[in-house]
């Protein structure tokens, strides 16, 4: 069965350092978002494309944060600096063409937990 | 999106059926309800969704009120494997953006 698929799997890192997060999605599927989920509460979006365009980044911290789909496909998340508020599991969803369709089942990966200190 | 109300925890015994409640009492007529569950340390996965109709499907049922204000997830026999924070997400017809998660509910399933 197809996954999404999110590397890596747990990332340490240090207050001001920058870090990568990177996402392949299910085969096919046009729309693609990245979550954040502090410990304790579900998940808040971040950013949302469709194809290689965002869609959705109104909860996205511009100042640090930033996302790209280039060819539409796989996605990277940067942090740069981290802070130590950003420790969160960064989680990856896709799912095929959303508009109109209140029913399309999102499909997550495991995540990638971050770890700033 | 409007908004759903959920208890924090439950708990309930192997192999008896679960009763999960979700109070959304400002659903709007395009509101579809969908149900997500995160089991630990996983990212969340699709359990079912309903928008007027009952519905069944192979992992559980949603039960929707006949004014739509209420809705009920079943999980006709609980297993350890069922332990975990469950949604209970509205999703406008409209609206083909991501899903605005709440805290949920946490399942805890003993044996």
């Amino acid at each position: 069965e197809a996954e999404v698929a999110q590397s890596p799997r747990y990332k340490i890192t240090e207050k001001s350092q920058a870090v990568a997060f990177w996402c392949d999605p299910i085969s096919g599927h046009a729309t693609l978002y990245w979550y954040r989920q502090i410990l304790g509460q579900g998940p808040e979006l971040l950013v949302q494309f469709q194809d290689e365009s965002v869609v959705d980044d109104s909860q996205l911290p511009k100042d640090r944060f930033s996302a790209e789909r280039l060819k539409g496909v796989d996605s990277t998340l940067k942090i740069q600096p981290a802070e130590l508020g950003d420790s969160a599991m960064y989680l990856c969803a896709s799912s095929s063409r959303a508009h109109g369709r209140a029913y399309n089942e999102q499909f997550f990966g495991p995540g990638t937990r971050l770890t700033v200190l | 999106d409007a908004k759903t109300t959920q208890p924090n925890s439950m708990e309930s015994n192997e192999e008896e059926p679960v009763h999960l409640p979700c109070n959304h009492s400002t659903i709007s007529g395009t509101d579809y309800i969908h149900w997500y569950r995160q089991l630990p340390s996983q990212g969340p996965e699709y359990v079912i969704h309903g928008l007027t109709s009952n519905v069944n499907n192979r992992m559980a049922s949603l039960a929707i009120a006949e004014d739509r204000k209420s809705s009920t997830l079943i999980l006709h026999r609980a297993t350890l494997r069922d332990a975990a924070v469950y949604y209970c997400i509205l999703r406008d017809l409209n609206s083909g953006y991501a899903l605005n998660f709440g805290k949920g509910t946490s399942l805890l399933v003993t044996p």
